[in-house]
This record gives structure tokens, sequence and C-alpha cells, in this order.
């Protein structure tokens, strides 16, 4: 089992729809990603939390909103969505941000979005 | 600021074959830089990383990279291919003082029997 888990692996939803994305680390981090990952494309940074608060928002669309109510849970809920925003979405947690540079970071195994 | 360069998204190998894979990074700082392999329908696992020390890596199933910090680069290798090793492997680069994860392009690996 990997320390990092993501539900649901797959999800389809239309344009107006509402749906989160949850995430759960069992390794005792402190910072939480979320990654995109489309294809032919480098894994993009979304966000970032370092101990529940939200170091990095790498200029992503309001239409994408994270919340990180511990450091255990990380969610992305989404709304109003776009065609363009089906891709596989990634978590991942590291010890922390700071202190730790060489820290490596560890993946759920993603969630499929496919925005129709 | 750090980037990553992986040369050529696709190579294929027969079985038992070397298995070359290509990183190049720009960073003002020597970085730690760190290969990730992805299975189909997984997240990313870590293969190995180098952050100081010895510039010869061995990571878990068979891979090594060696750091060459003269030609910046990370190249990943595997003496012999085997079926199982066909994935995407993923190249990234921290610079010491950031905490921002710079990943490459990728690149697929075929096994051929």
């Amino acid at each position: 089992e990997t320390g990092v888990t993501q539900t649901p692996r797959h999800l389809v939803m239309g344009m107006t729809n509402k749906k989160s994305l949850k995430c759960e680390q069992h390794l005792g981090h402190n910072a939480m990603y979320w990654y995109k990952q489309s294809a032919k494309k480098p894994l993009e940074l979304m966000f970032v939390y370092n101990f529940k608060e939200q170091t990095e928002n790498n200029s992503v669309p309001s239409r994408f909103s994270p919340e990180c109510p511990n450091s255990s849970h990380l969610f992305l809920h989404l709304h109003t969505l776009q065609p363009e925003d089906s891709a596989l979405y990634l978590c991942a947690s590291s010890l922390g941000l700071s202190g730790t540079p060489n820290s490596p970071l560890h993946f759920g195994n993603g969630t499929r979005l496919t925005v129709t | 600021a750090q980037s990553v360069t992986q040369l050529g998204s696709h190579v294929s190998v027969s079985e038992g074959a070397l298995v070359l894979l290509r990183c190049n990074y720009s960073s003002s700082v020597p970085p730690y830089l760190f290969w990730y392999v992805q299975y189909p329908n997984q997240g990313l696992q870590l293969l190995l990383k180098y952050t100081t020390g010895a510039t010869l890596v061995k990571g878990i199933n068979g891979f090594e990279a060696e750091f060459k910090k003269s030609e910046t680069s990370f190249h990943l290798t595997k003496p012999s291919a085997h079926m199982s090793d066909a994935a995407e492997y993923f190249c990234a680069v921290r610079e010491p003082l950031d905490y921002k994860l710079s990943f490459g392009a990728g690149t697929t690996v075929t096994v051929r029997a």
C-alpha cells in the first residue's frame, strides 16, 4: 500500500458539476502537494501546503480550490471545469519544505479526471 | 531557476540490453537530483537520488545514475533491461535552498522481447 492514498481513482464530470478529489498520507509528513500531469507535458505544480498553510499557488485558475484541514489530508475542489482540465491529478507529500531539501516526494496513484 | 531536459521522449531497448536515459539540468548551484519511475495507472515512485557525496548513485531495481557537474548531467542506466522496466521515467531537480521540484518531460521506455 502506498503511503499516499488518492480517491477516487477515476472521475468523469460535466462542466457544470462540482466534485472533490481527496488525498491522505500516512507517512507523518508535513508538506503536501497537488500536481497536474497532462500528456506530453512536464508535471505542473499546482499547490503546496506546509503545516496546513498554503505556500504556493502556481497561477492556478480559481475553478480549482484546494483545502488542507490537517497535515494528513488534502482536497482539491473542482467546479465549472473545462475539457482541457482533463488530466491525471497527483498528490504528493514530503517531510517538510525547510531543512529537508533532499527529502523526496512520495506520490499517490492519482485521480484520472475526464471533463465532458 | 532550474530546468530539466530529458533527451528522447521514447526509448526502445531489447530485453537484456543496456538502458540509458539522459538528463541534463540547468541550475545556478549544484542541485539535488532525482529519478522517478511511473508505471501505467500509478503515481511516481522514487528510483534514486543524489544529494552530496559519491557521484555514482545506486537505486532500486538495478538502476544507477552518475552526477557529472562539469556536464550538468545525471544520466540513468541499467546494464540489462527487463520486461518489467517498461514505464515512464522522470528526472527531477531541486536547488538546495528551494523546496520546488522541477521535472523533465519524461522518457517512455519500451522493452522488446
